[in-house]
């Protein structure tokens, strides 16, 4: 069975460039979230989709966006890239809000 | 708010020495796990422990849902071994709050 898939996994962008990164779930999951995780900050909440409606948003600006396919597959688009949104940005899913599975990351490095 | 406090923040064992990592959990626990991540980045799955005991190996995990805290075992450490680790919950929220993260170190 297919574990969660990230793309890409590396990424370098410019200050005031967008950026879209996309997620796909383990088959038969429908609940995709996406977390922030930087040295200062620690593992951050960005937001959770489930059956394509976005169900909870964490505390971020509105820069920081989602969808969710009726596919289950998952994209996150940052836009005005600042320095500060270099991190690793890791996606999970669950089956039905249980235990968490999450992809390798794709780590942006915004120059 | 709610939180997840992790201890110790940093440990540094020799190989084959035994440790426990804790995680103390500001209101009562719905979904906990615990997670290792590896150089990578990715984190991977080692407990999905709301209550009870269970053992992986030379992992081993309890949750004392009563007195919101969780204890993770790792007996025989090796150098594979380190890494991050970090225990998160959901609290009912549909999302997982995270603790801080303990670093592992094991030399040979």
């Amino acid at each position: 069975k297919a574990g969660v898939t990230q793309t890409p996994r590396y990424l370098i962008k410019t200050r005031g460039q967008q950026v879209t990164l996309s997620c796909s779930p383990i088959s038969g999951h429908r609940s995709v979230s996406w977390y922030q995780q930087t040295p200062g900050q620690g593992l951050q909440f960005l937001f959770e989709y489930f059956s394509e409606t976005q169900r909870n948003k964490g505390n971020f600006p509105g820069r920081f966006s989602g969808r969710q396919f009726s596919n289950s597959r998952s994209e996150m688009n940052v836009s005005t890239l600042e320095l500060g949104d270099s991190a690793l940005y890791l996606c999970a899913s669950s089956f039905s809000d249980f235990e968490a599975f999450f992809g390798q990351g794709t780590r942006l490095t915004v120059v | 708010g709610i939180q997840v406090e992790q201890s110790p923040p940093d440990l540094i064992l020799q190989e084959g020495a035994n440790s426990t990592l804790r995680c103390n959990f500001s209101d009562s626990v719905n979904n906990l796990q615990w997670f290792h991540q590896n150089p990578w980045g990715q984190l991977i799955n080692l407990f999905y422990i709301p209550s009870g005991t269970k053992q992986n190996g030379r992992l081993s995990a309890t949750t004392v849902a009563t007195e919101r805290y969780s204890l993770l075992y790792i007996s025989s450490s090796q150098t594979t071994d380190s890494g991050v680790y970090f225990c998160a919950d959901d609290y009912n929220t549909d999302k997982l709050i995270f603790g801080t993260g303990t670093r592992l170190q094991v030399f040979p």
